[in-house]
């Protein structure tokens, strides 16, 4: 099956500074999705991202397909961007979850 | 996007006991699925709730252990059945809306089992 590996697993940062993720993963998708699991458990979609770039806020996300990784980026890190995000990719069956990157942001 | 409810939202139980988890939806939905989460690991899935026929399970998870029903589009459950403490972990329903291609999470449910 699809393999996804990220990476860092583990980042600590100050408020204030900026931050890159990065997901790889083993074969083609069709399917692309980051999220922040908060602190309480909760997921939240923040990209649906199978290709090229997008912008939300202080967050954007970049994939591309054809070398099989994607990039995060957080700029300008407030304390609530703490939790673990997830990077979980589909290609033909089910959708599967990278090891997350745990993000500490230290006031 | 979907705004899904999960009850209970937090249990603690004995072992040897089951437990059932509610999933519903707001609206309908292609596909439900469930997710297994044990502390500080990544999301797994169980299996595929299929309306008005038995689940779609993953390698590693059986119908004994972890019976599914979804009688409907939006609505499904979950048994955690003869529960040991190996079985603490955040269990989450996540669904695929019509028209849409992301998946989407509920607020999970954790169980603890001592």
């Amino acid at each position: 099956g699809i393999q996804v590996e990220q990476s860092p697993p583990d980042l600590i940062l100050q408020e204030g500074a900026n931050s890159t993720l990065r997901c790889n993963f083993s074969d083609s998708v069709n399917n692309l999705q980051w999220f922040h699991q908060n602190p309480w458990g909760q997921l939240i979609n923040l990209f649906y991202i199978p290709s090229g770039t997008k912008q939300n806020g202080r967050l954007s996300a970049t994939t591309v397909a054809t070398e099989r990784y994607s990039l995060l980026y957080i700029s300008s890190s407030q304390t609530t961007d703490s939790g673990v995000y997830f990077c979980a990719v589909q290609g033909a069956q089910k959708l599967v979850f990278g090891q997350g990157t745990r993000l500490t942001i230290n006031p | 996007s979907a705004v899904i409810s999960q009850k209970p939202s937090r249990d603690i139980c004995q072992r040897g006991t089951s437990l059932t988890i509610q999933c519903q939806v707001d609206s309908q939905v292609t596909m439900m699925f469930w997710y297994r989460q044990q502390p500080g690991q990544s999301l797994t899935l169980i299996a595929t709730a299929n309306q008005g026929s038995e689940a779609t399970y993953e390698s590693g998870f059986v119908i004994d252990k972890f019976p599914i029903s979804r009688p409907n589009l939006t609505f499904s459950t979950l048994t955690v059945s003869n529960m040991s403490p190996e079985d603490s972990s955040i269990y989450l329903c996540s669904v695929v809306v019509w028209g849409v291609y992301e998946q989407y999470f509920g607020p999970g449910t954790r169980l603890t089992v001592t």
